[in-house]
């Protein structure tokens, strides 16, 4: 079955500190894909970065950077230099097929992540 | 654009009432889902389509009816209402099977007394 565990529940940080956030899953696909999405005190979901798993690239964009592992089935997110705009729940999601030949997404749990001025 | 819209944004219910969230995309959208969100359990999968007249059941579908009869539409719908169903509710949906990212409506948040 699909997972997705983020187990930091909660991470608070000063300003200008780097941080990051854990993501492990499990899938019994090959063909798979990964997400991030910011949700801020406002409650909007905001769509982050999408990673296939045959592309086991970091990739960064500014402040934020992704390490995909396949062998740790990890997906990590770090930000760097935090700043308070970036306070906000960070959620890891897993897409693949379920039975029937469908895709869905699942997930985690989600991060608090409180960054002090 | 509009997006994906969902209404109402607020609603309040009591115990054994029925109702339907409504839930549109104007993106030509197959793939919709409904999600919902309560403290310290993430993002749920209720329900998902991936396309007019397929639906299926989430992790979570128990309580909540769904149907698809046009790629615009996914209501959800609440057909006698716990306080167990008390939640923050979203609605998302992805160009085909979601490969690419959700785009997620504002949700709306469900009290049940």
């Amino acid at each position: 079955a699909q997972k997705v565990t983020q187990a930091q529940t909660e991470i608070s940080v000063v300003e200008k500190e780097d941080v990051t956030l854990d993501c492990v899953y499990e899938t019994r696909d090959t063909t798979y894909y990964l997400f991030w999405y910011k949700q801020p005190p406002s409650g909007e979901l905001v769509f982050l970065i999408r990673r296939n798993s045959f592309d086991e690239q970091n990739e960064i964009s500014g402040r934020y950077s992704w390490n995909f592992q396949k062998s740790t089935s990890s997906f990590n997110f770090t930000i760097t230099a935090s700043q308070v705009v970036d306070s906000a729940v960070y959620f890891c999601a897993l897409s693949d097929v379920v039975s029937g030949g469908y895709q869905k997404v699942t997930f985690g749990t989600g991060t608090k992540l409180q960054v002090i001025p | 654009n509009a997006g994906v819209t969902q209404t109402p944004k607020f609603q309040v219910l009591k115990t054994g009432q029925s109702m339907t969230l409504q839930c549109a995309q104007d993106m030509n959208h197959e793939y919709m889902s409904w999600y919902r969100q309560d403290p310290g359990m993430g993002l749920r999968l209720i329900h998902y389509s991936v396309g007019a007249g397929i639906t299926d059941q989430g992790e979570v579908p128990n309580g909540y009816n769904v149907s698809r009869s046009t790629t615009e539409d996914f209501p959800l719908r609440l057909l006698s209402a716990a306080p167990s169903q008390t939640s923050v509710y979203f609605c998302a949906s992805s160009p085909r099977q979601p490969n690419e990212k959700l785009f997620f409506g504002s949700g709306t948040q469900l009290s049940v007394l």
